[in-house]
């Protein structure tokens, strides 16, 4: 079956630092999702993206989707303390439901 | 508008029980789902309604969990009997109509099974 996996794990920034989590799909995607699980939380969705090579940007998040579609990443500039928290891709083949990655917890220190 | 709803939202059980949690979705949220998510991994999906039909349950331990979601609004989850392995948080999320729309979470019910 469809498998999703994220690197790195665990991520420690020093607050002002940037951050890259990445996401990769055994099989190519229709979509992929990103959602935020601060501790002790549930998660909220971030953004979606649909297209081969899209790039979204919100405030200082950047998401991309692979040429292939097999792959994405989120990139935040400049952490700051309020970014703390697990970061999942979910991604979604082709008649599939989403399949959620492990998760990269991140670490900012003040 | 209100968010999910579950309760309970913290439950402590011991092996061979039996457990029940409930979920109301958002208000016109035809998809439903119920996720295991186990301490340090990313959510597992269990089982997706779309009304009151199940779409999957792939993934749905079916010897020991059972789900319904008979009026097509809110759901239950059922565990019996219960398991060491079960200690996770179930959460439910709900989707507007739509395929490429959000899902929204509701907080989750710690359960963990002694």
């Amino acid at each position: 079956g469809q498998q999703v996996m994220q690197i790195p794990q665990y991520q420690h920034v020093q607050e002002g630092e940037d951050f890259t989590t990445y996401c990769n799909s055994s099989t190519t995607l229709s979509n992929i999702q990103w959602y935020k699980q601060r501790p002790g939380g549930h998660p909220v969705f971030l953004i979606q993206l649909v297209k081969s090579g899209e790039v979204k940007k919100q405030k200082r998040l950047t998401f991309q989707f692979g040429e292939a579609k097999k792959n994405s990443s989120l990139h935040i500039t400049a952490t700051q303390t309020t970014d703390v928290g697990t970061y999942f891709c979910a991604g979604r083949g082709y008649g599939q439901n989403f399949v959620f990655g492990p998760g990269t917890r991140l670490s900012v220190l003040p | 508008e209100a968010g999910v709803a579950q309760s309970p939202r913290y439950k402590i059980i011991e092996k061979r029980q039996s457990v029940a949690f409930w979920c109301n979705p958002i208000s016109g949220h035809a998809t439903l789902y119920w996720y295991q998510q186990i301490l340090g991994q990313g959510p597992k999906l269990l089982i997706q309604f779309q009304n009151n039909g199940v779409v999957d349950d792939s993934q749905l331990p079916k010897d020991r969990f059972s789900a319904e979601r008979l009026k097509g609004v809110d759901s239950t989850l059922k565990i019996q009997p219960a398991k060491l392995e079960d200690s996770a948080v179930y959460l439910c999320a709900s989707r507007a109509p739509g395929l490429e729309n959000e899902q929204f979470f509701g907080p989750g019910t710690r359960l963990t099974v002694l």
